[in-house]
């Protein structure tokens, strides 16, 4: 079964900053990954997807990145704001379904 | 965002009860899916459709059944609601497998 970490579970920076969030996954054979975020109360926003014959996708700050073969995948935010604090997810997909990680829980100090 | 609406946003409900969760999507997405998130789990598939009255189980699907009679509708039952099923459920829509998902914004359901 396909497992999904995300280290760390926690992250507070301040403002400006720019940082890296991580997610690692036990089976190499997924179609693609996925970044989410997850604001409190709220549902998923579909940040970035990579497809497994990419190696990396850039949506305006966020770059994310993925190594197939050593089973990570990370998500770069450049020049943090506040309003970037929320939660992110990563989810692989293995075939009809993603399978999760916990989360990091970003929170930006102004 | 992908036009997906789940109904009710909230509930209450007693044990042993059943409890039917609606999702709508208007992006005539083929593949449909329900999880839920609960606390260091994550979002775990409880089912999932890949077309009108095709489904299947995913990992927690024990309590559970669903159905799709249309494309833009997929509903969940709790056939006999317990505890262990307070959670917040969501729907998700993609247009073909292994595809971007959509999700909408929860249904948080407590069973009393």
């Amino acid at each position: 079964k396909q497992e999904v970490t995300q280290i760390p579970a926690a992250l507070s920076v301040p403002e400006g900053e720019n940082l890296v969030l991580n997610c690692s996954f036990t089976d190499s054979a997924i179609y693609n990954l996925q970044w989410f975020r997850q604001d409190p109360g709220k549902g998923l926003t579909s940040l970035l997807l990579i497809q497994s014959s990419q190696r990396e996708q850039t949506s305006g700050r966020l770059n994310a990145s993925l190594d197939k073969s050593s089973g990570r995948s990370t998500l770069y935010i450049a020049a943090s704001q506040p309003g970037d604090s929320a939660t992110y997810l990563c989810a692989v997909s293995t075939g009809n379904q993603f399978y999760f990680g916990t989360g990091t829980s970003l929170t930006v100090i102004p | 965002d992908a036009g997906i609406t789940q109904s009710p946003r909230h509930k209450v409900t007693e044990t042993g009860t059943p409890v039917t969760l609606r999702c709508h999507q208007t992006e005539n997405h083929r593949y449909m899916y329900w999880y839920r998130q609960d606390p260091g789990h994550g979002l775990r598939l409880i089912h999932y459709s890949y077309g009108v009255k095709d489904t299947d189980k995913g990992e927690v699907s024990d309590g559970y059944s669903v159905s799709r009679s249309k494309t833009e509708d997929f509903l969940l039952t709790l056939e006999s609601a317990t505890s262990s099923q307070t959670s917040v459920y969501f729907c998700a829509s993609g247009p073909a497998r292994n595809t971007e998902a959509f999700f909408g914004q929860g249904t948080r359901l407590t069973v009393v």
